[in-house]
């Protein structure tokens, strides 16, 4: 059974522009999390969807937004990118949402840098 | 406030010195424990769910435990493929999706 996969894996933009990473999450699974961690620090929740529609947000600003699509699979887009948005992006999914408890699996994460 | 909170950040042992890396929680409402482990520059790979005090899982070389205020991953006879950073996670109740993740433990085991 395949993972959570994320594209692309490795990605270098300028400050200012914009970006969208996506996620496909394991099959059977209707939840997606977005985390970010930069160098040297923990994971920092950004968003979750789940069935189509965001749940939840971290505290990032705005320019920090995606959706999911009726196959569950997930976008982040980050608008006017600045350089301290460098940073391994990870998507996790899970079969149940809600913080209830359900693990969830990882994918191998985007890595962004912002020159 | 909900904090998690790891040690020691970094731990050095040699192949086959066993240790516990700790987890302590200040949360309100927990519903699980997660551990992961991570490879520089990887996604988190799941390892075990504990979900009330008391409760152990295992899974060859290491043991996780939970207590009511912390979470311990025993490691027993380590070897160098275990060197990596272990991530402590927490569920909590609230009205909606809430995880909180430890700053990690960096892991160093040495042939």
């Amino acid at each position: 059974e395949a993972g959570v996969t994320q594209s692309p894996t490795h990605l270098i933009k300028t400050r200012g522009q914009q970006v969208t990473l996506r996620c496909s999450p394991i099959s059977g699974h209707t939840s997606v999390y977005w985390y970010q961690q930069a160098l040297g620090l923990g994971l920092q929740f950004l968003l979750w969807y789940d069935e189509g529609e965001e749940r939840n947000r971290g505290n990032f600003p705005p320019r920090f937004s995606g959706r999911q699509f009726p196959n569950y699979s997930s976008e982040l887009n980050v608008n006017a990118l600045e350089l301290e948005d460098s940073a391994l992006y990870l998507c996790a999914s899970s079969s149940q949402g809600g913080g209830i408890g359900a693990e969830a699996f990882f994918g191998q994460g985007t890595r962004l840098t912002v020159v | 406030e909900d904090q998690v909170t790891q040690s020691p950040e970094a731990l050095r042992l040699q192949e086959g010195e066993s240790s516990s890396l700790n987890c302590s929680y200040t949360v309100s409402g927990l519903r699980g424990l997660f551990w992961y482990r991570q490879d520089p520059g990887k996604g988190p790979e799941f390892l075990f769910t504990l979900y009330s005090a008391g409760e152990e899982k295992e899974k060859e070389r290491l043991k996780a435990t939970l207590t009511k205020k912390e979470s311990f991953l025993h490691i027993t006879a380590p070897k160098p493929e275990d060197s990596a950073t272990y991530l402590c996670a927490v569920g909590l109740h609230t009205g909606g999706f809430k995880t909180i993740f430890g700053a990690g433990t960096r892991l160093f085991v040495k042939a």
